[in-house]
């Protein structure tokens, strides 16, 4: 069945650069795309960027100075890079499956921002 | 960006009745909008595609309607497992946007 599970640390101090990394399972990276969306802590869902089947990518362009996306499909794996981070970046940071819209999503993984 | 705006953003409602979410978006988007369900400590789950059509394997009593830039998603009739935070996404354009999400609990 189709599953997405983010992993990465859950402590980042502030300035240093955040890494994540989606991996999936059911489904093909060159078939689907596959979507970061975060929820920083106390506000409403946010899009991120996407990492579309055909390796082109695509980011919010109130993050795309910090943000890059890219992929190892050999490992069936997605990754984020944000740079710069501050406080206001804590929250739980999600991939899903750009299917439908979007259809399947990872738990979810908390990253606080702290020094 | 398209903005969606969702409410109630909380809800009281008793087992047995009927819940309406909506969701207002800023512009035109067609039918490019779905629904999630999402209980704490789980992943969302993906309720209604497209503004009516119904996910696989969610059940009969959620459906969703639209007309113009109103969306709804309605419970029929309340089960207790339906208590939970929904919310929309629009995904007509990039970047995708979300409503504010409604937490639902029993009354």
């Amino acid at each position: 069945q189709v599953q997405l599970t983010e992993s990465g640390p859950g402590l980042v101090h502030p300035s240093e650069t955040l890494s994540l990394t989606c991996t999936v399972s059911g489904f093909s990276l060159t078939g689907y795309s596959v979507y970061w969306v975060r929820q920083p802590s106390g506000k409403g869902l946010e899009w991120m960027g996407r990492m579309r089947y055909n390796g082109d990518t695509s980011y919010n362009s109130a993050l795309k100075s910090r943000l890059s996306i890219s992929r190892d499909t050999s490992k069936n794996q997605v990754f984020l890079k944000m740079n710069s981070l501050q406080t206001d970046d804590t929250g739980t940071y999600y991939c899903t499956r750009g299917a439908m819209g979007m259809d399947y999503w990872g738990q979810g993984v908390m990253v606080t921002v702290s020094s | 960006d398209i903005q969606v705006t969702q409410s109630p953003s909380s809800l009281l409602a008793s087992l047995g009745e009927r819940v309406t979410i909506t969701c207002q978006t800023s512009q035109s988007i067609s039918n490019n909008l779905n629904w999630f369900q999402q209980k704490p400590g789980q992943a969302p789950m993906l309720l209604i595609y497209y503004a009516t059509s119904l996910q696989t394997g969610m059940p009969s009593r959620f459906s969703g309607q639209f007309s113009g830039r109103s969306f709804t998603l309605t419970i029929t009739s309340l089960e207790p497992e339906d208590i939970a935070n929904y919310f929309c996404l629009q995904h007509y354009n990039t970047p995708s946007t979300f409503g504010g999400g409604t937490k639902l609990e029993l009354k």
